[in-house]
């Protein structure tokens, strides 16, 4: 079993509608949780990052984390065509740097103008 | 406002060969990783460095090669060249820890292809 699993999708969406990715993980040491943005042949960037449980938002976009189920989310409003992209859990424990950082298979997203 | 360098940015080697692929970074981080990406498996983590002098495993080291002469160059060395390594490798930097440490700078990748 892999320590983080993500659906790989894909997922097609109509440009405005919430996008909703989530991802599961089985190490209960866990505590940074971060989700990525990966363009086409680019580089993954940092969208968001949480420590422990809870929720942070950022514009559009909405991270939550639930501890108790080994379970995160990301939500998209007002999805747009430019967010169209492969989008990537990662966590990590507390206490270790970012060598210690394990990765979702990631969810390939498609906004339909 | 470089960030991440990598280079090349495509290569296709034959089994057997050996090749460096370069990286740099201009943010004076200490961590350095590479990562390689392949589908359904995700990113996983070659070789990482916390700092000039020092390197160490990760999940999949075999087959590739790290030194750390200064802070800004992490060079991933493949040894002898297999069609398993074919996959795109991203080199990435960060701080060292803390909340910081979460902001991990990846570069635009390398696409490796083993024929």
């Amino acid at each position: 079993q892999k320590e983080v699993e993500q659906d790989p999708g894909p997922l097609s969406v109509p440009e405005g509608a919430i996008v909703s990715l989530n991802c599961t993980y089985s190490n209960s040491a866990f505590q940074y949780f971060m989700w990525y943005r990966q363009y086409s042949r680019k580089g993954p960037e940092l969208l968001m990052y949480t420590y422990s449980s809870g929720n942070k938002e950022d514009g559009r976009f909405t991270a939550q984390v639930d501890k108790s189920s080994k379970y995160i989310s990301l939500f998209i409003r007002d999805s747009q065509p430019s967010d169209s992209a492969t989008y990537l859990c990662a966590m990590r424990p507390g206490g270790t740097g970012a060598n210690n950082l394990f990765f979702g298979t990631g969810t390939r997203l498609t906004v339909i103008p | 406002n470089a960030g991440v360098t990598q280079t090349p940015k495509f290569q296709v080697l034959k089994t057997g060969q050996s090749m460096t692929l370069q990286c740099a970074q201009d943010m004076n981080h200490e961590y350095m990783s590479w990562y390689r990406q392949d589908p359904g498996m995700g990113l996983r983590l070659i070789h990482y460095s916390v700092g000039a002098g020092i390197t160490d495993q990760g999940e999949v080291p075999n087959g590739y090669n790290v030194s750390r002469s200064t802070t800004e160059d992490f060079p991933l060395r493949l040894l002898s060249a297999a069609p398993s390594q074919t996959s795109v490798y991203f080199c990435a930097s960060s701080r060292s820890r803390g909340p910081s440490g979460n902001t991990i700078y990846f570069g635009e990748g390398s696409w490796l292809t083993v024929v």
